[in-house]
């Protein structure tokens, strides 16, 4: 079993529409999750981070985590075509020195107009 | 706020040639990391310096080596290259001893090996 599981897509949703992007994850001591947005031929980009479980919102963006279902998502309201990207999950130990992040292969979404 | 810079940005080699990818970070960032993205395969870490003067391998550190130049400059080399390297190379910087390890990433390295 892969330490982060993530569906690759491709995700396709009309403007406007709510998106629902996931992952899964086996290892119980990670503590920080991350998304990081990854437009086409650019570096991925932090998108959100939390710690532990609960609910973080940013604008259009929410992150959820759910670690006793090891589950973490990201809600993205009213989508744009500027949200056409690859999204990916990232989660890390606790504690100075956690030196690894470790990463879902990442969801390509497209939002058409 | 230049963050992460790499350099070349794209690059073309041949089988059995050698070549450096260099990277440098102004956020005064402790750690630094290579890693590649390949289609299907998601990020890789190949290696990771935790601090100046430290180095070490990640998940597919084969065919590779690196040096810490300073607390700016993380370089990667390939000494003969293959064409299983034709990849993507990102470079990435973080701060863990601030407990959250984001890392922080630059624009890539487009690798083709012929």
């Amino acid at each position: 079993q892969k330490e982060v599981e993530q569906d690759p897509g491709p995700l396709s949703v009309p403007e406007g529409a709510i998106v629902s992007l996931n992952c899964t994850y086996s290892n119980s001591a990670f503590q920080y999750f991350m998304w990081y947005r990854q437009y086409s031929r650019k570096g991925p980009e932090l998108l959100m981070y939390t710690y532990s479980s609960g609910n973080k919102e940013d604008g259009r963006f929410t992150a959820q985590v759910d670690k006793s279902s090891k589950y973490i998502s990201l809600f993205i309201r009213d989508s744009q075509p500027s949200d056409s990207a690859t999204y990916l999950c990232a989660m890390s130990l606790s504690g100075a020195g956690s030196y690894q992040l470790t990463f879902g292969k990442g969801t390509k979404l497209s939002v058409i107009p | 706020n230049a963050g992460v810079t790499q350099t070349p940005k794209f690059q073309v080699l041949k089988t059995g040639q050698s070549m450096t990818l260099q990277c440098a970070q102004d956020m005064n960032h402790n750690s630094m990391y290579w890693y590649r993205q390949d289609p299907g395969m998601g990020l890789r870490l190949i290696y990771y310096s935790a601090s100046e003067g430290t180095t070490d391998k990640g998940e597919v550190p084969n065919g590779y080596n690196v040096s810490r130049l300073n607390k700016r400059e993380f370089s990667l080399r390939l000494e003969s290259a293959a064409p299983s390297q034709t990849s993507v190379y990102f470079c990435a910087s973080s701060s863990p001893d601030l407990a959250k390890n984001i890392q922080y990433f630059g624009a890539g390295t487009r690798l083709s090996v012929l």
